[in-house]
């Protein structure tokens, strides 16, 4: 019955891999998030779905593409995958009526090789 | 300049002691600010909002000071399991911005 989940927890892959990390959350809340922790500990966001709608797109390469299916998930792809994308991804959702209460996933560490 | 800026620490301290930690953030136009706790290896959880008026929860209390663009989170009587990262958040209207965090050990 975990609020968000995310897998898979580990990916170690080659570069120039195509790889995907799904995001799921049983709150019914409204907006999801995928957020990219680096090595030095940045929390930094990358993209934001509301109610499937993209609403949040930083300025990260066009080779991470977000999906959201439906309003309880939300799936990151990434093409031709570079060293520098090795990071922990965490997803988050939280309910339009309390957007600053971020719940996050337990995160998905992402290694290449 | 970074958003939000902290003192990554490490903060060493004995069990029992008082420590505090700040954060500065860079948009004047900020509307809400957070103190959140990272674990090793596990997602970040909201430990507090802060409010200009200053809000205390238990052991911990964090203050805002709107003119100075300055947050701060104090606390007391630390325990072992307060050993951990703090991340100060600040909500700018779009999104949430996280600092890099400070880092508390307790030690006994």
């Amino acid at each position: 019955d975990t609020a968000v989940s995310q897998t898979p927890k580990y990916l170690v892959t080659q570069m120039g891999n195509d790889k995907s990390i799904k995001c799921e959350q049983n709150l019914g809340h409204d907006t999801m998030y995928w957020y990219k922790q680096d090595s030095k500990k940045f929390l930094k966001i990358m993209f934001s779905y509301n109610n499937k709608e993209l609403i949040i797109n930083e300025t990260v390469p066009n080779r991470f593409s977000p999906k959201s299916p439906d309003k309880a998930h939300l799936n990151l792809h990434i093409n031709s995958l570079e060293l520098g994308d090795s990071a922990v991804y965490f997803c988050a959702s939280t309910l339009n009526s309390r957007p600053d209460t971020q719940y996050f996933g337990p995160g998905t560490r992402l290694t290449v090789l | 300049r970074k958003e939000v800026e902290q003192d990554p620490g490490p903060f060493n301290v004995p069990e029992g002691a008082t420590v505090a930690f700040n954060c500065t953030y860079s948009n004047s136009a900020s509307q809400s600010f957070f103190w959140y706790r990272q674990d090793c290896r596990k997602e970040p959880k909201l430990l507090m909002s802060v409010y200009s008026s200053g809000n205390e929860d238990g052991r911990f209390t964090a203050q805002l000071n709107r003119a100075s663009q300055y947050i701060s989170l104090l606390i007391r009587d630390s325990k072992l399991s307060d050993s951990a990262t703090y991340l100060c958040v600040v909500n700018n209207g779009n999104d949430m911005r996280f600092g890099a965090g400070t880092r508390l050990t307790v030690k006994p």
